[in-house]
């Protein structure tokens, strides 16, 4: 079966560089989600989008902006990063629109972003 | 916040039974799911609950109490790959809020 896919799965970056993270989500998934996990830390919540459109932002940085496309894949956009940017990134989509009571979330494998 | 509260570490023994607590204080939310997250994976689905009770899934049950704040992570007959981190996570609307995780160590 289809899973989410994200690339690039690993990268490398110097501070106050820029990164693009993509997420590809299960087809005929029209909602997206973009986690941030520290090392040892559990994922945290940035942004979510439905059929295109910015549906919910948790503790995503000012420097941080994110879009979903015609075709459902989304993008998180990161400038002037910083060494606290260094963590997972994993994307999640859902067959649901926000906010049903079961919505099951299918997690991509994650991108590891380094910075330096 | 949802102020979710896991054990953070735990070990038992391959083919025992072993019981993951999470307590939460939250006004409301649609549902409480687990996952299980091998490290520097992906966290995978393992239970949710909605409504009050217990969900059996195989060698994995997951129980709920709204009224208590209570939910727990029941895996049966141990393997030595569910040595794994565990995670709740509360979804309310649009998004979820995971708890810490407990990472479960299951030696022979």
């Amino acid at each position: 079966a289809a899973g989410v896919i994200q690339s690039p799965r690993h990268l490398i970056k110097e501070k106050r560089e820029t990164a693009t993270l993509k997420c590809y989500p299960i087809p005929r998934h029209d909602t997206v989600y973009w986690y941030q996990q520290g090392p040892g830390q559990d994922p945290q919540f940035l942004i979510s989008f439905y059929e295109k459109m910015q549906s919910d932002k948790g503790s995503i940085p000012d420097r941080f902006s994110a879009q979903q496309f015609s075709d459902y894949h989304s993008e998180l956009n990161m400038s002037s990063l910083e060494l606290g940017d260094s963590a997972l990134y994993f994307c999640a989509s859902s067959p649901k629109r926000p906010g049903t009571g079961y919505n099951e979330q299918f997690f991509g494998p994650g991108t590891r972003l380094t910075v330096l | 916040g949802q102020n979710i509260d896991q054990p953070t570490e735990m070990t038992a023994t391959e083919g025992a039974i072993v019981q993951i607590n999470c307590t939460y204080q939250t006004s409301g939310f649609n549902g409480l799911f687990w996952y299980q997250q091998h490290a520097g994976e992906a966290p995978t689905f393992l239970s949710y609950n909605v409504l009050d009770g217990l969900e059996e899934k195989g060698r994995f049950s997951s129980f709920l109490s709204r009224s208590k704040g209570y939910s727990y992570l029941l895996l049966k007959e141990l393997q030595m790959k569910d040595s794994a981190s565990y995670l709740c996570a509360l979804y309310n609307f649009n998004k979820f809020y995971f708890g810490s995780g407990t990472k479960l160590n299951v030696k022979p």
